[in-house]
């Protein structure tokens, strides 16, 4: 079973609030990922880290920012959330090596943005 | 432009019956490919994966399928039962190098399975 944690699982917020989704692994996995995915739609990849003081921005443009200042934690936040912000955000990790390894996924955020 | 295309939304098919689960991609780059179930609410869990070395993998009721020529793969579930009711996701990457994000997992739009008992 996968350790890797995504807390809230669910958040009603108002627009306008800042926000914060935390992701934690326990795997000691070096690479992190943050997916965002609408209904019927395929997983986008908004940030992803392949390490310590590492981020990147990933294929679909984000208003959300992260942070990788542990190798086990990867929080994103959301200075000023908008109604648009509405969707279910996922929280990946795996390992890096010469050999193919899959990824795994938190339970993630159902975020709702009135 | 889609990397990785699932191009049928949805299949159903009766509990005891073969589900095959289909995946096109158009980067011939990609050399590592994978199959994910996910419920409603959950994050996507991991079921199997193929090197592209290989042509056929099988884990119990699972098995995937990848010809490279035609840059498509299938999952096949055989026996379907009610409970793998769920979205399946096929994914991509290209080979890892230290840094880029050619090792990203480019995933497809999901097909919805539904198992009838």
């Amino acid at each position: 079973e996968a350790d890797i944690y995504q807390t809230p699982r669910y958040l009603v917020i108002g627009t306008g609030k800042k926000i914060t989704l935390e992701c934690s692994q326990t795997m000691g996995h070096d690479k992190m990922y943050w997916y965002q995915q609408d209904p019927g739609m395929e997983l986008h990849l908004i940030h992803y880290s392949y390490g310590v003081n590492s981020t990147e921005k990933g294929d679909l443009s984000s208003e959300s920012t992260v942070s990788r200042i542990r190798t086990e934690h990867f929080p994103l936040t959301l200075e000023s959330a908008r109604p648009s912000h509405t969707s279910q955000y996922l929280c990946a990790s795996r390992t890096t090596g010469r050999s193919r390894t899959e990824a795994f996924f938190g339970q993630g955020t159902r975020l709702t943005v009135v | 432009d889609q990397q990785v295309k699932q191009n049928s939304p949805s299949l159903s098919v009766q509990e005891g019956r073969i589900s095959i689960l289909n995946c096109d991609y158009t980067n011939s780059m990609f050399d590592y490919f994978l199959w994910y179930k996910k419920y409603p609410a959950e994050g996507p869990t991991f079921l199997i994966s193929i090197s592209s070395i290989k042509d056929k993998n099988e884990d119990g009721r699972f098995t995937v399928f990848l010809n490279k020529s035609a840059k498509h793969l299938s999952l096949h579930i055989v026996p379907s039962q009610p409970g793998d009711s769920a979205v399946y996701f096929c994914a991509a990457s290209r080979r890892v190098t230290y840094g880029g994000s050619q090792g990203n997992l480019i995933f497809g739009k999901g097909t919805k399975l539904s198992v009838k008992p």
